[in-house]
């Protein structure tokens, strides 16, 4: 089974300055990796997904994140954050899973971006 | 755009009750998942469907069970609520990837 590591769950920054969210994962064939982000009392939107082709994803709103499947990481970041960017981000990997009938999201622990003023 | 709909977002239910969590999805997706989220646990899949009448559990199903009569609809059931239930409960679908998620229904067992 897949394991997501989010080492940090509390990340606290300025506004405009960058950020960077960990993530990595256990090594797999076929994964596809996800990044969801949860604003309070609300449910998961997806922000950027990595399925195949180009190593480097983005969103519309100036997240990245990077594949690098020597280190089995996917690293969110953005050079400038703003106050709205506070929510928790949840790393998430899909595979076959153990039974091979439908592909099954695994998800990190989650990181809480709070973006001070 | 997809629509996920969780009928409740917030129940508050009395220990051994019987519980229904509904969810309703709008694009003919095949696959639909019921995670629970829990603060520094992140989510974690209970059961999910691939298709009508078929289901499998995730890596926590004690205490829980399923049904899916109809491609758009699965429901979370909670045979004897108890505490250690209490929880914010995610629905997904998915035909492919990615999965999309409702709402959440926030459940308070006391």
């Amino acid at each position: 089974a897949q394991s997501v590591t989010q080492l940090d769950s509390q990340v606290p920054v300025f506004e405009e300055a960058p950020v960077e969210l960990r993530c990595n994962y256990s090594s797999s064939v076929s994964v596809y990796l996800f990044w969801y982000v949860q604003y309070p009392n609300q449910g998961l939107q997806l922000l950027l997904k990595y399925l195949s082709g180009s190593t480097l994803v983005e969103s519309i709103n100036g997240f990245e994140a990077e594949f690098n499947k020597s280190q089995t990481s996917f690293h969110l970041r953005k050079p400038s954050v703003h106050i709205s960017d506070t929510a928790e981000y949840f790393c998430a990997v899909s595979d076959w899973g153990s039974s091979g009938s439908a592909r099954q999201l695994t998800f990190g622990s989650g990181t809480q971006l709070t973006v001070l003023p | 755009d997809v629509k996920v709909t969780q009928s409740s977002r917030y129940l508050v239910k009395r220990t051994g009750e019987k519980v229904f969590l509904e969810c309703v999805q709008d694009m003919d997706h095949e696959n639909m998942f019921w995670y629970r989220q829990d603060p520094g646990l992140g989510l974690r899949l209970i059961y999910f469907s691939y298709d009508v009448k078929m289901k499998e559990k995730g890596d926590i199903p004690e205490g829980y069970s399923v049904s899916r009569e109809k491609k758009e609809r699965f429901s979370l059931i909670l045979e004897s609520a108890s505490t250690n239930q209490t929880s914010m409960y995610l629905c997904a679908s998915s035909l492919t990837d990615p999965a999309f998620f409702g709402q959440g229904t926030r459940l308070t067992v006391v």
